[in-house]
């Protein structure tokens, strides 16, 4: 079956700081791979996706690269902000999974000044 | 407008007690889910509907029955609440469930935290 596992957390930085989160998948077929952040007291929402392998998912500052010879898809920023402490959640889905996610157990960041 | 919204947000009970959670989404997707939430942040599916039929069951135990009246509209209802049944459940919802190159893209509503006393 589908599986994902992130980096244990919590992760604690200081603003302006690189950022690395770990992630890694087992999959049926060729995934999507998704990284979903959530806010404290909000629901989940994208950060970004990559469909196929080698593809390279970016928004708000944030990377990740679909690696599929390692099957893993790391969450990368350059410099992190007080605004980007949330729990951060890598997610795949599969051409089996009928929009199924299954997704890794979190992340928790917390960035201080 | 809120997308995806849920009712209530908050809600503390007894064991025993039968409670319902609802959801509703203005995005005119097709397929709306249930997630589970567990104390460490873990996230599980519950329930997945396309259209109102029911497309994923995952092994979930019968107490919890969802009920789709309408393709924008996915309720939850628990019977003889337990302890564990404790958690912040997330409504969401999506265009394609199809598992297609894309898919994935969930919507989420900001989460029901149940607390079974």
């Amino acid at each position: 079956g589908n599986s994902v596992t992130q980096m244990e957390g919590p992760v604690t930085l200081s603003e302006e700081a690189f950022l690395t989160i770990n992630c890694t998948y087992t999959a049926t077929g060729y995934p999507s791979l998704f990284w979903y952040v959530q806010y404290p007291g909000e629901g989940l929402q994208l950060l970004l996706k990559a469909t196929k392998a080698d593809d390279k998912g970016s928004n708000k500052g944030f990377e990740a690269t679909y690696r599929k010879e390692t099957t893993s898809f790391h969450l990368e920023k350059g410099s992190v902000q007080v605004s980007d402490s949330a729990v951060y959640f890598c997610a795949l889905s599969s051409g089996t999974s009928y929009g199924k996610l299954t997704f890794g157990q979190g992340t928790i960041l917390t960035v201080h000044p | 407008d809120t997308a995806v919204s849920q009712t209530p947000k908050y809600l503390v009970t007894q064991m025993g007690n039968d409670k319902s959670i609802k959801c509703e989404q203005n995005l005119g997707h097709d397929t709306m889910y249930w997630y589970k939430q567990d104390s460490k942040k873990f996230l599980k599916i519950m329930f997945s509907y396309n259209n109102k039929e029911l497309i994923i069951n995952e092994t979930v135990p019968n107490r919890f029955s969802p009920k789709s009246p309408d393709k924008a509209h996915l309720n939850l209802h628990i019977n003889s609440l337990e302890l564990g049944d404790s958690a912040v459940y997330f409504c969401a919802s999506s265009q394609d469930p199809s598992g297609g190159p894309g898919t994935g893209e969930l919507f989420f509503g900001e989460g029901s935290r149940l607390t079974v006393l």
